[in-house]
């Protein structure tokens, strides 16, 4: 079946250490974006590629990098740098050239600092 | 700014009846696109109804419809028959013609009692 799935659901980090979280789609997105949800809040964009090997940041991306080497992969890394991790990840996809742009996610993953 | 308001943090309604899940947004492009998406306790994302500012109808998927006042700038959700399943958090997005972000709101939690 079609669809974005993310990994891991949970995922714990030490105090110093980078973790990457991955997405991966077999929709044939064009588009994919990665969101950060804090408890009770909205969604809050971190970063977004629209094509491969081109990416830009979102309204929170310090502390966060990201690669698009292929069109259905964009893993996140929380740097060591991004001092208050703690929170779930949704990332999503959408293909270019339909009006809507509607934007479909993934199941998440929940980040928790250890 | 913020650009999408939704002034119900909870709601509870009895099954069967219909309920009414508020939001308005801020916008001086004239062309836009509301969304309404659905966060089960699971923490998915799902895509429930989509209205361009253009469209001559109020949006309609099964038992989901918008009540789309565009002078009002209000895009309300009307969920019909309301369901136990339809618990859950309500997000209401916007996202303006040319910019390829989304911007959430907080959301509503809606509780269906039977």
């Amino acid at each position: 079946d079609g669809g974005i799935t993310q990994s891991p659901k949970y995922l714990f980090r030490k105090e110093g250490q980078n973790v990457t979280l991955s997405c991966e789609q077999n929709l044939n997105h064009d588009a994919m974006y990665w969101y950060r949800q804090d408890p009770g809040q909205g969604l809050r964009l971190i970063y977004y590629s629209q094509i491969v090997n081109d990416f830009q940041k979102g309204d929170i991306a310090e502390g966060y990098s990201v690669s698009r080497e292929k069109k259905e992969s964009f893993p996140l890394t929380v740097t060591s740098a991004q001092k208050n991790p703690t929170a779930f990840y949704l990332c999503a996809s959408r293909t270019q050239g339909s009006a809507k742009n509607i934007q479909y996610f993934g199941a998440g993953t929940r980040l928790s600092v250890l | 700014a913020q650009k999408i308001t939704q002034t119900q943090p909870g709601m509870f309604v009895q099954e069967k009846e219909a309920v009414t899940l508020d939001c308005t947004y801020d916008t001086s492009d004239p062309s836009y696109g509301l969304f309404w998406y659905k966060q089960p306790s699971s923490g998915e994302m799902i895509f429930l109804i989509y209205q361009g500012s253009y469209d001559q109808q109020n949006a309609t998927e099964g038992r989901y419809s918008l009540n789309f006042q565009k002078a009002r700038k209000s895009a309300n959700l009307v969920i019909s028959a309301s369901q136990l399943g339809d618990s859950a958090m309500y997000f209401c997005a916007m996202r303006e013609v040319g910019d390829d972000k989304i911007i959430f709101g907080k959301g509503t939690r809606l509780h269906i009692l039977p």
